[in-house]
């Protein structure tokens, strides 16, 4: 079974740039998750998504951070204009139901490490 | 306000000795929670779990213990190895929004 792609691997961009990720979960899975990791803490949850609808982007910065889950399979995270504090990893995960119990472990992908100058 | 915490940033053991990393957490609402291992340049990957309404689950060398009472769940590794050292991030899932939360990661370092 293939794992969770995410592109690029590595990003290097100045301040007030924009920039896109993009991942594919795992085939079948419905539940889509972005997450922030900045050096030294946990990941912290962006966005969630269930099918293409979202289900929790509370701690999503609207202002400069977007995300969509066209069809309900691959999705993209966008920064514009980035910041230097922006610079983290972000992982994307997936899960294949929310709505099913059993359903808890989530997979993630390998990361797309930015740094914004 | 962080809601699951470990307070131990970094661990080192024997090979072949206990390896036990600690979790603490401030919701109740939280119904399974969940150990990932990291290494350098890769995502998280699951290790092994425990729902809240247990008290222990193993899987091989590895062993979570939660003590609901006190909040706390721990994860050992019996016995450590080498290859075992990596970040270790205990998470949490909250049964109301699904949500995640994960600690701040402790390093294990296995000396050979």
């Amino acid at each position: 079974e293939a794992g969770v792609a995410q592109s690029p691997r590595y990003k290097i961009i100045e301040k007030r740039q924009s920039v896109a990720f993009w991942c594919n979960p795992i085939s079948g899975h419905a539940t889509l998750y972005w997450y922030q990791q900045i050096l030294g803490q946990g990941p912290k949850l962006l966005i969630q998504f269930q099918n293409n609808g979202v289900v929790d982007d509370s701690q999503l910065p609207k202002d400069r951070f977007s995300a969509e889950r066209l069809k309900g399979v691959d999705s993209t995270l966008k920064i514009q204009p980035a910041k230097l504090e922006d610079s983290a990893v972000y992982l994307c995960a997936s899960s294949s139901n929310i709505a099913v119990l059993s359903s808890y472990e989530q997979y993630f992908g390998p990361g797309t490490r930015l740094t914004v100058t | 306000d962080q809601q699951v915490k470990q307070n131990s940033p970094s661990l080192s053991v024997q090979e072949g000795r206990i390896s036990i990393l600690n979790c603490d957490y401030t919701n109740s609402m939280f119904d399974y929670f969940l150990w990932y291992k990291k290494y350098p340049a890769e995502g998280p990957t699951f290790l092994i779990s425990i729902s809240s309404i247990k008290d222990k689950n193993e899987d091989g060398r590895f062993t979570v213990f939660l003590n609901k009472s006190a909040k706390h769940l721990s994860l050992h590794i019996v016995p450590s190895q080498p290859g075992d050292s990596a970040v270790y991030f205990c998470a949490a899932r909250d049964s109301g929004t699904y949500k995640y939360i994960f600690g701040t990661g402790t390093r294990l370092k296995v000396l050979a």
